[in-house]
């Protein structure tokens, strides 16, 4: 079993819906969780990060985090053609600053 | 403020040669982390240094090693070459503290291309 596991995808939603990324995780000691956004050909970029069960918004995103469930998702309101990229999914077990990332899920949002 | 920033940005080698990638992280950070993203398998750790220590590392073997300077910037080396070293090697820096440990900020990488 992989330590973080994404979709692949590509997931496609139209312009101004909602997409909705997913993430789950093996270590249960699991401490922090992060969201990094990579467009082709560049690095990763940092978007959300989330320590708590429960929803944290900025802006247009939502982290949402489910210790009990191993579970954490980005949501993406009012997607927009910008933001298609793939989408890495992150994770700190706290064992000594170690990310673990998921291989990520490329979202595209079509006109 | 300057980025993270790398060099090379592209280097070609043949199988059984040594890299090196060099990284200078932001001002004021500590860290630095090196990853590797080959294609279709996500980005991998490799190295954690802080405060010129390693303090992590991946699932690579010894002839991936590097250090860091006393000016926090860092240096990955890669020794004996293989084909599927091929990868980009991104470099990340962050305060270094536990509670933003994952709040990485990334280089632009190094694309190494082994023949």
């Amino acid at each position: 079993q992989k330590e973080v596991e994404q979709n692949s995808g590509p997931l496609s939603v139209p312009e101004g819906a909602i997409a909705s990324l997913n993430c789950t995780y093996s270590d249960r000691g699991s401490q922090s969780f992060f969201w990094y956004r990579q467009y082709s050909g560049k690095s990763p970029e940092l978007i959300m990060f989330i320590y708590s069960n429960g929803d944290k918004e900025d802006g247009r995103f939502t982290a949402q985090l489910n210790k009990a469930s191993q579970y954490v998702s980005l949501l993406i309101r009012d997607s927009q053609p910008s933001d298609s990229a793939t989408y890495l999914c992150a994770v700190n077990a706290g064992g000594g600053n170690k990310l673990t990332f998921g291989t990520g899920t490329q979202l595209k949002v079509e006109l | 403020e300057a980025g993270v920033t790398q060099s090379p940005t592209h280097l070609i080698k043949t199988r059984g040669q040594q890299a090196t990638l060099r990284c200078s992280p932001i001002s004021g950070h500590t860290s630095v982390y090196w990853y590797q993203q080959a294609l279709g398998l996500g980005l991998q750790f490799l190295l954690w240094y802080d405060e010129g220590e390693e303090r992590n590392r991946g699932n690579f073997p010894p002839r991936f090693s590097g250090r860091q300077f006393p000016n926090y910037s860092s240096e990955l080396n890669v020794n004996a070459l293989e084909l599927e070293d091929s990868a980009l090697y991104l470099c990340a820096s962050s305060l270094g503290t536990v509670l933003r440990a994952g709040e990485l900020f990334f280089g632009e990488g190094s694309r190494l291309t082994v023949l």
